[in-house]
């Protein structure tokens, strides 16, 4: 059984340019949630995506950012007209039932310069 | 809003030393803890986690997780480190009706030989 999948693993994006950021979760699993690490931070949770639906998108900046997750294919996480804080690494994580209880299992992530 | 407090940055052990990292939390209910653990340049993994039942939890890797209810508390210990356990690790605390997870800000362990 595949992990959770991301692509790109890096991406560099010159400032004003937009970052696409794909996630495809594990066989089974139809919750994905997006977390955001900044240099020698912790994980922050962005937002988290049921097929077809934004469940909770409270960690997302309110501008640039957008996310979804199709019935068809992997979830996307668009940044627009990318600026130099946007730098990070982007985790995606899936979890097989929407208890909190259930643990995330996570992708190795996609790495993100902004230059 | 619940958060999670790993008061050590980093901690240095010599090999075949036990560890314990420790891992406060704040929550209203009952959580649910996990620890994942970060190689360089890598994803998360998960160690071990705790949502109800027996307070003492086993992982992988020889690792293993007390939740202390009293304290507030959930520390992951080894009793002999080895040179690949050296990472970064986090704790995190899910709750019941949200499914994000809220993490503590790391603890970056380095292992001497």
């Amino acid at each position: 059984n595949a992990g959770v999948m991301q692509n790109p693993r890096h991406l560099v994006r010159r400032r004003g340019q937009e970052a696409r950021l794909r996630c495809s979760p594990m066989k089974g699993h139809s919750h994905v949630y997006w977390y955001r690490q900044l240099p020698e931070e912790g994980l922050k949770f962005m937002v988290y995506l049921q097929k077809e639906n934004i469940i909770d998108e409270s960690g997302m900046p309110k501008e640039r950012f957008s996310a979804e997750f199709p019935k068809e294919g992997p979830s996307i996480l668009r940044i627009q007209q990318v600026v130099r804080g946007d730098s990070a690494a982007y985790f995606c994580a899936s979890s097989p039932t929407t208890k909190g209880g259930n643990e995330q299992y996570f992708g190795p992530g996609t790495r993100l310069t902004v230059t | 809003a619940q958060s999670v407090t790993q008061p050590d940055i980093h901690i240095t052990v010599s090999e075949g030393a036990s560890l314990e990292l420790r891992c406060n939390y704040s929550y209203g209910a009952t959580p649910y803890l996990f620890w994942y653990v970060q190689s360089p340049g890598q994803g998360l993994q998960l160690l071990l986690k705790y949502f109800s039942g027996d307070t003492l939890v086993q992982g992988i890797k020889g690792f293993e997780a007390e939740f202390k209810r009293s304290q507030s508390s959930f520390n992951l210990r080894k009793p002999s480190v080895h040179w690949s356990d050296a990472a970064e690790y986090f704790c995190a605390v899910g709750t019941g009706t949200a499914s994000k997870l809220t993490f503590g800000t790391g603890t970056r362990l380095q292992v001497t030989l």
